[in-house]
């Protein structure tokens, strides 16, 4: 089945410790997406991209960023994990053609624990 | 504003109960999504609502979109402990790319069995 895949589903890092969450996709999409997301809280969108195409969000930290080597796959890099940074980070796709709805199919997110 | 406010923020309910939430703007918009958002999961689409006062039914679920466009309701019967989740609706941005999404701020439903 085509779908989005989160890698790791859970990661644990130390405050200050760079890391990466990785995300792939079968959907072939345009757009790739990063989310925050704190407990019962709506996902914030921290960037995406269309193509190759980096859209960064107005208030986005430059502690985050992100890489896109090819369609299928895109990281979220956190240079220096800071305790406020503990939280669900998704990553959704969509086909983003103009006049489409901008569905989104989202992974199963990576649980981040900062120590 | 394109805020979306969405109410209720909680909701505890029995099995078998009826329950409705809303999604509110002051603004129009061309279309509105919902999610459904299981614990430790990601939001999974529910439906598109496109057309004013368009009714769509899954399953035990009711999506509405209001007829002017600017607000939209889910209706679940006779809730299950399965329909627990965090429900959210997003629609478009109107500036910037088109491609972003403005979620509202969620309703945590908890079914009790």
């Amino acid at each position: 089945d085509a779908m989005v895949i989160q890698n790791p589903r859970y990661q644990v890092t130390q405050f200050g410790k760079p890391v990466t969450l990785s995300c792939s996709q079968t959907l072939n999409h345009n757009v790739m997406y990063w989310y925050q997301q704190k407990s019962s809280q709506a996902p914030k969108l921290l960037f995406h991209y269309y193509d190759k195409d980096f859209n960064n969000e107005a208030d986005t930290p430059d502690n985050f960023q992100s890489r896109r080597p090819n369609t299928s796959f895109c990281f979220l890099d956190i240079r220096s994990p800071g305790l406020g940074d503990a939280a669900m980070y998704l990553c959704a796709t969509s086909r983003g053609d103009r006049g489409y709805y901008n569905e989104q199919f989202f992974g199963p997110g990576t649980r981040l624990t900062v120590l | 504003t394109q805020l979306l406010e969405q109410s209720p923020q909680f909701l505890s309910i029995q099995e078998g109960e009826n329950l409705t939430v809303y999604c509110n703007s002051s603004s129009v918009f061309s279309s509105l999504q919902w999610y459904r958002q299981e614990p430790g999961e990601g939001p999974v689409l529910l439906v598109t609502v496109v057309t004013g006062g368009e009714v769509k039914k899954l399953k035990r679920l009711t999506f509405q979109f209001g007829d002017a466009r600017k607000d939209s309701s889910l209706h679940i019967t006779a809730a299950q402990p399965g329909d627990t989740g965090l429900y959210l609706c997003a629609r478009g941005r109107s500036s910037g790319s088109a491609r972003q999404l403005t979620f509202g701020s969620g309703t945590q439903l908890t079914v009790l069995p």
